[in-house]
């Protein structure tokens, strides 16, 4: 059974810096893609960063690009997202998620996290 | 960025009825279009990838089609469990982006 579970959410004042980590299992972690996604409060999805199989290969959305790095540890099955400068508007529930297809990153996303909120505030 | 308008914004249906969703992109993204759908609390769920393949386990009253830059999802007769908010996200372009979700409440 294939899971994905975030930590690392948490309180962190404007300027600040946070690391999210997320667990994988189930499946051969290596060979698929991983996502990060966040939904701020009563909000839609906005898709983040992505990441290859073999970590060499990243994206990212506009809103967090030169602030958020996303890594993986293959070695470990672990996605990680460092998040630095952190603004109110990053406020959000962060969900990683693993790429359907090992072939294309756009094929969707078919199985999720839980979730962690960050709440970024003074 | 590719823009994924998606409409309407939200919807009242009753148990039974054919409910529609549609999502517009801005340019081609050829059929890398996917359809989540999310409850309340919970993480998104994956309904159809590539435009119109259907997920395994999900009910065949969803469907998922397109003509040219428009996608659609199709309830074809809505079920209690069915009330959600949904989004379409584009494949084909990065940054890949979501469309704004369609909430389908009840009537």
């Amino acid at each position: 059974e294939v899971q994905l579970l975030e930590s690392g959410g948490g309180l962190v004042q404007p300027g600040g810096s946070l690391r999210l980590s997320c667990a994988a299992s189930g499946f051969t972690f290596s060979t698929y893609a991983m996502t990060w996604v966040r939904q701020a409060p009563g909000k839609g999805l906005e898709w983040i960063a992505a990441i290859g199989g073999s970590g060499v290969v990243t994206y990212y959305a506009g809103s967090v690009k030169g602030r958020f790095t996303i890594s993986r540890d293959n070695s470990q099955d672990t996605l990680s997202l460092q998040m630095n400068s952190l603004r109110a508007e990053d406020t959000a529930v962060y969900y990683c998620a693993k790429v359907r297809s090992a072939d294309y990153y756009g094929s969707g996303e078919d199985y999720w996290g839980q979730g962690t909120l960050v709440t970024v505030s003074s | 960025d590719v823009q994924m308008t998606q409409s309407p914004s939200s919807v009242s249906a009753s148990v039974g009825d054919r409910v529609t969703i549609t999502c517009r992109a801005s340019q081609d993204i050829r059929s890398w279009l996917a359809w989540y759908q999310q409850k309340p609390g919970k993480a998104p769920k994956l309904l159809i990838s590539g435009t119109s393949s259907l997920q395994s386990g999900v009910p065949s009253r969803f469907s998922g089609s397109s003509s040219g830059t428009d996608f659609t999802l199709t309830i074809s007769s809505l079920q209690p469990e069915d009330f959600a908010t949904y989004y379409c996200q584009q494949g084909n372009i990065m940054p890949l982006t979501f469309g704004g979700g369609t909430k389908v409440e009840i009537k």
